[in-house]
């Protein structure tokens, strides 16, 4: 049972353009979100994340959005830059359960110069 | 990495032999946590560790146990490895249980 889901494998965008990675979930007791950026041969790093009571979130080039009737979240990327290429989980916790995160299973995204 | 160092970073194993992983963290952080990833399913918790000698399941445990005699590191142990364990491991650390865990750089397991 995937409780968080991110539909899109890959995602290929040219320099410059925006790039938007959206993820999915479906238990609604989910309160708080992450996006993690992942390297090769490198662990997920921690990039921009949003509280239920919010429904955008904003640093530097990424910006996050919560739909949370649609349970939809999405990040904007703009604008991508080459180095933006990376696989990129949406993750997700419930705040009784601090701990534990949810992971959608990553979106590669490619940015073409 | 946030001073975590996993080793080994690569190992390849036989099926029904031991292994053991090790996190070893700088941070002094509370939290520490075993993750593995595979196509499709993203990351997946095995077990997390909320203290010295405090640890408790993930999702995906059966397989997998854990321990923690000191903060500082984290030992994730196949008792006896299966070729469904052929994965990539990640350690993560936080200082509390809802802040932000930071990860190491992942172990690298194949199991023949």
């Amino acid at each position: 049972d995937q409780q968080v889901k991110q539909n899109s494998p890959s995602l290929s965008v040219q320099e410059g353009r925006i790039s938007i990675l959206n993820c999915d979930y479906t238990n609604s007791m989910f309160d708080y979100f992450l996006w993690y950026k992942k390297y090769p041969a490198e662990g997920p790093t921690f990039l921009i994340s949003i509280s239920s009571i919010k429904d955008k979130n904003e640093d530097g080039r990424f910006t996050v959005f919560l739909n949370k009737s649609a349970k939809h979240l999405s990040l904007h990327i703009v604008p991508s830059q080459p180095g933006d290429s990376a696989v990129y989980f949406c993750a997700a916790r419930i705040g009784t359960s601090g701990s534990r995160l949810t992971f959608g299973e990553g979106t590669q995204l490619t940015v073409n110069p | 990495d946030a001073g975590i160092t996993q080793s080994p970073r690569h190992k390849v194993t036989e099926t029904g032999t031991p292994v053991t992983l090790r996190c070893h963290q700088t941070e002094n952080h509370r939290y520490m946590y075993w993750y593995r990833q595979d196509p499709g399913h993203g990351l997946r918790l095995i077990h997390y560790s909320y203290g010295v000698k405090d640890t408790d399941k993930g999702e995906v445990s059966d397989g997998y146990s854990v321990s923690r005699s000191k903060t500082e590191d984290f030992l994730l142990t196949l008792e006896s490895a299966t070729s469904s364990q052929t994965s990539v491991y990640f350690c993560a650390i936080s200082e509390w249980d809802k802040n932000i865990q930071y990860f190491g750089a992942g172990t690298r397991l194949s199991v023949l």
